[in-house]
């Protein structure tokens, strides 16, 4: 079946630390793959997609490689600001149905 | 662009009562979702609906009913509140149900319930 599994969380940094949030799946056949972020009293928004191996999604200093190798899809930025503090979600979706799988989400904040 | 709407933004029911979700979305999408967000648990999808005129059981359908209205309204119904259906609920719509690319989900800003 498929699946997505995130680190969990909080995490908290500092403005200007580098951010690592890692996300692998499984799944059947060769998803799209997507971060979503969530802001408080927010829906979920589209931050970045990738939709075949080796594809970098990026967005706002965020930036995410699809591999399939190791069938992850980890999300990066160099230098998070306080803006960045939010939810961020792994998901995956099912390209004969168009399921999304969504993981349980790692939460952000950043101090100033 | 208002994108997806859903009211209420906040609910308090008591067990056993009735209430409709209400979502509209204004994109022209053929695909419409209903999630639940609890913590640790990230989204569950309730019900989805393809296209309109078909709506199919998600991860978590029981004690839910969905009615697809037409092409923009997509509703959401607890007959019998429990408790065990405190959540947030998300509404999202995509524009393709099968793609090649896969369109994403554009989501509404929640529906904050609770059950006592």
């Amino acid at each position: 079946g498929n699946s997505v599994t995130q680190m969990e969380g909080p995490v908290t940094l500092s403005e200007e630390a580098f951010l690592t949030i890692n996300c692998t799946y499984t799944a059947t056949g060769y998803p799209s793959l997507f971060w979503y972020v969530q802001y408080p009293g927010e829906g979920l928004q589209l931050l970045l997609k990738a939709t075949k191996a080796d594809d970098k999604g990026s967005n706002k200093g965020f930036e995410a490689t699809y591999r399939k190798e190791t069938t992850s899809f980890h999300l990066e930025k160099g230098s998070v600001q306080v803006s960045d503090s939010a939810v961020y979600f792994c998901a995956l979706s099912d390209p004969t149905g168009n399921q999304f799988y969504f993981g349980t989400g790692t939460s952000l904040t950043v101090i100033p | 662009n208002a994108g997806v709407t859903q009211t209420p933004k906040f609910q308090v029911l008591k067990t056993g009562q009735s209430m409709t979700l209400q979502c509209a979305q204004d994109m022209n999408h053929n695909s419409m979702y209903w999630y639940r967000q609890d913590p640790g648990m990230g989204l569950r999808l309730i019900y989805y609906s393809a296209s309109e005129g078909t709506t199919d059981k998600g991860e978590v359908p029981n004690g839910y009913n969905v009615s697809r209205l037409n092409k923009r309204e997509f509703s959401l119904r607890l007959e019998s509140a429990a408790p065990s259906q405190t959540s947030v609920y998300f509404c999202a719509s995509s524009e393709f149900w099968r793609s090649a690319e896969n369109s994403p989900l554009h989501f509404g800003n929640g529906t904050r319930l609770t059950v006592t």
